[in-house]
């Protein structure tokens, strides 16, 4: 199974922009690149995911390396609702065995 | 609307009893998990199933046991076996192929 990387944590200023990155340097080339987070007490929620290509939605952009060993999820305007914990994980085409790491502890200072 | 529902929130269990924790899902999900997490942890995988009366062991499935016998439901059970039930139990849903994962809000199970 592949496995990741991730800082234990993080801190951001409300309003600027946050870097949360993740190493996944034996990811296979068929895994997707999975980024969820999760509010205390509460289950983890989709965030975004990508395969080789940056990737953007509503909630935040997706930098995936050319060589696929690392990705950085990009919160553009970190408000203090963005204060979690954020996981990266590899995720096998077929959705089997899906294992997350730590996370990143994300906090925002207002 | 369509989700993924855990019961009970809370559950308080005496040592030696085996409980059993409920997960339903109606988004028409082939594939289900459980997971376990522990105070300042991240999520450490039970079992998972990706088909009707099938499933997988994962990485701590020491002292659990699960059954699938309809696409929405995967309960889980903590068996006396376990040595530290003590956690907060998440199950997630997710199609076949690609897509992202559905977690339920999750149980919190104490034993005393």
């Amino acid at each position: 199974d592949a496995k990741t990387t991730q800082p234990n944590s993080m801190e951001s200023n409300e309003e600027e922009p946050v870097h949360l990155p993740c190493n996944h340097s034996t990811i296979s080339g068929t895994d997707y690149i999975h980024w969820y987070r999760q509010l205390p007490s509460q289950g983890p929620e989709y965030v975004i995911h990508g395969l080789t290509s940056n990737v953007n939605n509503r909630m935040a952009s997706l930098a995936i390396a050319e060589d696929r060993k690392s990705s950085t999820l990009i919160l553009h305007r970190a408000t203090l609702r963005d204060a979690a914990v954020y996981y990266c994980i590899p995720a096998p085409g077929a959705n089997s065995k899906l294992t997350f790491g730590k996370g990143i502890t994300l906090s925002v200072r207002p | 609307d369509g989700g993924i529902t855990q019961s009970p929130k809370y559950l308080f269990r005496k040592e030696g009893q085996n409980v059993t924790l409920s997960c339903e899902q109606n988004l028409n999900h082939d594939a289900m998990y459980w997971y376990r997490q522990d105070p300042g942890q991240g999520l450490r995988l039970i079992y998972y199933s990706q088909i009707v009366n099938d499933f997988q062991k994962g990485d701590i499935a020491e002292g659990y046991s699960v059954s699938r016998e309809k696409k929405e439901s995967f309960p889980l059970t903590v068996t006396s076996a376990q040595k530290n039930p003590t956690a907060f139990y998440l199950c997630a849903s997710t199609f076949l192929g690609n897509s992202p994962l559905h977690f339920g809000n999750g149980t919190r199970l104490t034993v005393t």
